[in-house]
């Protein structure tokens, strides 16, 4: 079975540019999840969507970051502009509908660095 | 809020028992997951406790006090593969999947 499916694994780019990371969740799963995960603050969950709608995007960190999810195939988490802060593993999650009892599926994430 | 403590790092050696602590402080919370994170790899699902007691999974286990505010994973007959860092999260009290993740703890497994 396939599972999460993130692109780009690796993503370098400089400073200014916009920044666009893709999320295929595993078929079936109602809810998806974008995270971020750095050294210094660990694995933090940015915003998560429960059938395509955004529930709560509470940890997204200012307005550069925007992410949307138009069907139940598919999110991009987007950057613009980007900064050299951003530098990070984002990761893509997601989990069957349940109340949030069944486990995340997590993607191999993507690496992103920015100059 | 909610605040997630656990160890920063620990070292076991092949063959022996490991017990990694997490501690919270929550106002209520459905359960308490435990993912392994291999470096450079996803974090992957290791259980899910909802009641007090002991879950067993093999080698690994993983027990929960909600009295105490306290979870602990347990890994029996080390192995090398099992070098990597271990996640506690907890499951918030709104019925929604959100985790709160702690910041993991570094096992290194030694011959």
């Amino acid at each position: 079975d396939a599972g999460v499916i993130q692109s780009p694994r690796h993503e370098v780019t400089e400073m200014g540019q916009e920044v666009t990371l893709r999320c295929k969740p595993i078929s079936g799963h109602n809810s998806l999840f974008w995270y971020r995960q750095t050294m210094m603050r660990g694995l933090e969950l940015l915003i998560y969507f429960n059938n395509n709608v955004p529930i709560d995007d509470s940890g997204m960190p200012e307005d550069r970051f925007s992410a949307k999810m138009p069907n139940a195939s598919f999110s991009t988490l987007k950057i613009q502009p980007s900064e050299p802060r951003d530098s990070a593993v984002y990761f893509c999650a997601s989990s069957p509908s349940g109340g949030g009892r069944q486990p995340q599926h997590f993607g191999d994430g993507t690496r992103l660095s920015i100059l | 809020g909610q605040n997630i403590d656990q160890p920063t790092e620990m070292t076991a050696t092949e063959g022996a028992i490991v017990q990694i602590n997490c501690t919270y402080q929550t106002s209520g919370f459905n359960g308490l997951f435990w993912y392994q994170q291999h470096a450079g790899e996803a974090p992957t699902f290791l259980s899910y406790n909802v009641l007090d007691g002991l879950e067993e999974k093999g080698r690994f286990s993983s027990f929960l006090s909600r009295s105490k505010g306290y979870s602990y994973l347990l890994l029996k007959e080390l192995q090398m593969k099992d070098s990597a860092s271990y996640l506690c999260a907890l499951h918030g009290s709104s019925n929604t999947g959100k985790l709160i993740f702690g910041q993991g703890t570094t096992l290194q497994v030694k011959p």
